[in-house]
Order: structure tokens, then C-alpha cells, then sequence
């Protein structure tokens, strides 16, 4: 069974560079593709952008100007940098899979609470 | 951007009627990209419906997707216990890849 985890603090400062880490267990990476998701305290979704193991990305428009997202595969991860970060990126971030290159999302991660605070 | 709105924003039913659930596109969702999630508190959205109306792995026949161009419905058939959450649709067709507000599914 797929699964898939994100780690990284919990507590980013506001002007610094929020930085996530997804590792998937169970599947390879190198396939299909790998999105973050985040979802802000009582609202709803948002795409943020999303890799292919190839190194392929797609990023948000909105937001694609502080987003990177890079892939290992050689760990089977996938990782969210995000810059300049403010108190509205404060979010549950989801790291989740992409399946057969499309844009919606079949196994989710349980999520990580970041939270932009001085 | 394609902007979802979902409604009803609140659903508010029985255990074992039927629930419909829409969301409109501002414009045309191509080749049908769309999916819905169901999300309960605490958890992370669970693939229901992709492609408008295929069911992803293991979604029981109970939920069903359809819908094309502007205008898609969820449908749950018979409220189960564990069907009570905030169902959200998605469309994957055009960038930015957008989310409805969602509509959430309480017991009456």
C-alpha cells in the first residue's frame, strides 16, 4: 500500500523559506507525479504545484514565483521549498500523488501544520 | 482561472437518503478533468470521483460522478454514517488546477 509522509517544522518565521519533505513508502517515485496541496485553517484547498520524477514541474501561477519543487529519487522523496513566506501560508501542507501525469490526487499524506509566526 | 462554486453549502440529511451535491465551472472543465474528495475533520481529502464520473479504487457504488461542460453533481445514494463530511470537486483540465469552496454533509 502507497504511502506517503511530510516532515519539516512546524514553525517557519515570516520572511523565511518554508521547507517540506515528502517520503513516499511502498511504491517508487519514479512514476507518476508528486503534488503539494495546502489547506488553510478551516478553509479549503489549494494546488501548489506538482513534479515528475524526470524533474518536470508544474507550479501554481500564483504562486510560482517562491515555489521550488525538486525530486530524489535516489530516497524516494520529493520536497516543497517556498520563500518569503507570510502568516497567510500559514496552512496544513499535503503531499500527495498525481496518477497517469494527470492533476487530481489519489493517495493523500496525513498533512503537516506549518504555521508562519515570529 | 476556472473558478468551482459548490452548493449547497450546507447539506443537512438523514442516514439513508439521498444526497446530490453540484458544482458549476465558470467556464468549460475540458475532457471532463474533474474530480470530487471527500474530507472529514482532522484527515486528509480522499479521492471519491475522477474523469467526472470514474470511481477511484475501493469508493463504494453508492457514490456516483456526472456531469460535463459547466455542470457536474456527486451523488451519494444512501447516506452511510461515515458519509457525514465536507465534499469538495476539483477541475484538472486547465492551470491553475482549482478547488470548489466545498459543501458540507451534516446529520439533520
Amino acid at each position: 500500500q502507497l504511502q506517503l509522509q511530510e516532515s519539516g517544522p512546524g514553525l517557519v518565521k515570516p520572511s523565511e523559506t518554508l521547507s517540506l519533505t515528502c517520503t513516499v513508502s511502498g511504491g517508487s517515485i519514479s512514476s507518476h507525479y508528486w503534488g503539494w496541496i495546502r489547506q488553510p485553517p478551516g478553509k479549503g484547498l489549494e494546488c501548489i504545484g506538482s513534479i515528475y520524477y524526470s524533474g518536470n514541474t508544474y507550479y501554481n501561477p500564483s504562486l510560482k514565483s517562491r515555489v521550488t519543487i525538486s525530486v530524489d529519487t535516489s530516497k524516494n522523496q520529493f520536497s516543497l521549498k517556498l520563500s518569503s513566506v507570510t502568516a497567510a501560508d500559514t496552512a496544513v501542507y499535503y503531499c500527495a500523488r498525481g496518477p497517469w501525469g494527470f492533476y487530481f490526487f489519489d493517495y493523500w499524506g496525513q498533512g503537516t501544520l506549518v504555521t508562519v509566526s515570529s | 482561472e476556472i473558478v468551482l462554486t459548490q452548493s449547497p453549502g450546507t447539506l443537512s440529511l438523514s442516514p439513508g437518503e439521498r444526497a446530490t451535491l453540484s458544482c458549476r465551472a465558470s467556464q468549460s472543465v475540458s475532457s471532463s478533468y474533474l474530480a470530487w474528495y471527500q474530507q472529514k475533520p482532522g484527515q486528509a481529502p480522499r479521492l471519491l470521483i475522477y474523469g467526472a464520473s470514474s470511481r477511484a479504487t475501493g469508493i463504494p457504488d453508492r457514490f456516483s460522478g456526472s456531469g460535463s461542460g459547466t455542470d457536474f453533481t456527486l451523488t451519494v445514494s444512501r447516506l452511510e454514517p461515515e458519509d457525514f463530511a465536507v465534499y469538495y470537486c476539483q477541475q484538472y483540465g486547465s492551470s491553475p488546477f482549482t478547488f470548489g469552496p466545498g459543501t458540507k454533509v451534516d446529520i439533520k
